[in-house]
């Protein structure tokens, strides 16, 4: 069965760029739709947007400049790119499969980013 | 943006009670609503997708209705493996947006 996992630091500073990675196992990442999901205690869950395998991408508006999401195929990851960081963007970010009509599953275990300085 | 809204947004109850859980958008959604169950430290898990569709592996206890803007979670003979909270999310337009959850708590 497929298996998501997260990765990438878990402190970057107000200003800075945001980079996680999910690595995608069990599993092609060929076919599907990939996404990043983050939950924070003042907004809960909100999705910040999804690519295909072949690169096509969906922004949540709200974090469409700037945010980035790519694919590696050849990895079997893809990566999260949020830049000018704020401590409004400290949460646990999830990434997931979205399935048929834009549910998501799996998701990954989730990775708590601090934006301290 | 669709808003979802969820009620109540935290309730107690005991094993073996029936429990339900209201989403509500802010325009007609049709059927794209789905529903995921999280405990505390893990992510979210699909129960429900397409409104009524009970994921493989999903107890037959929790059950979805609705349909355009009105929805409910029911679980029946509630279990304490039940305990956590529950979060709709619709998926009829972009941006995709959860409801702000009911945690579901021991009485």
């Amino acid at each position: 069965q497929v298996q998501l996992q997260e990765s990438g630091p878990g402190l970057v500073k107000p200003s800075e760029t945001l980079s996680l990675t999910c690595n995608v196992s069990g599993g092609y990442i060929s076919g599907n739709y990939w996404t990043w999901i983050r939950q924070s205690p003042g907004k809960g869950l909100e999705w910040i947007g999804y690519v295909f395998y072949n690169g096509i991408t969906n922004y949540n508006p709200s974090f469409k400049s700037r945010v980035t999401i790519s694919v590696d195929t050849s990895k079997n990851e893809f990566s999260l790119k949020l830049s000018s960081v704020t401590a409004a963007d400290t949460a646990v970010y999830y990434c997931a499969r979205r399935q048929g009509n834009r549910w998501f599953d799996p998701w990954g275990q989730g990775t708590l980013v601090t934006v301290s300085s | 943006d669709i808003q979802m809204t969820q009620s109540p947004s935290s309730l107690s109850a005991s094993v073996g009670d029936t429990v339900t859980i209201t989403c509500r958008a802010s325009q007609t959604i049709n059927s794209y609503l789905h529903w995921y169950q999280q405990k505390p430290g893990k992510a979210p898990k699909i129960l429900i997708y397409a409104a009524s569709n009970l994921e493989s592996g999903v107890p037959s206890r929790f059950s979805g209705t609705g349909s355009g803007s009105d929805f409910t979670l029911t679980i029946s003979s509630l279990q304490p493996e039940d305990f956590a909270t529950y979060y709709c999310q619709q998926s009829y337009d972009s941006p995709l947006t959860f409801g702000g959850g009911t945690k579901v708590e021991i009485q």
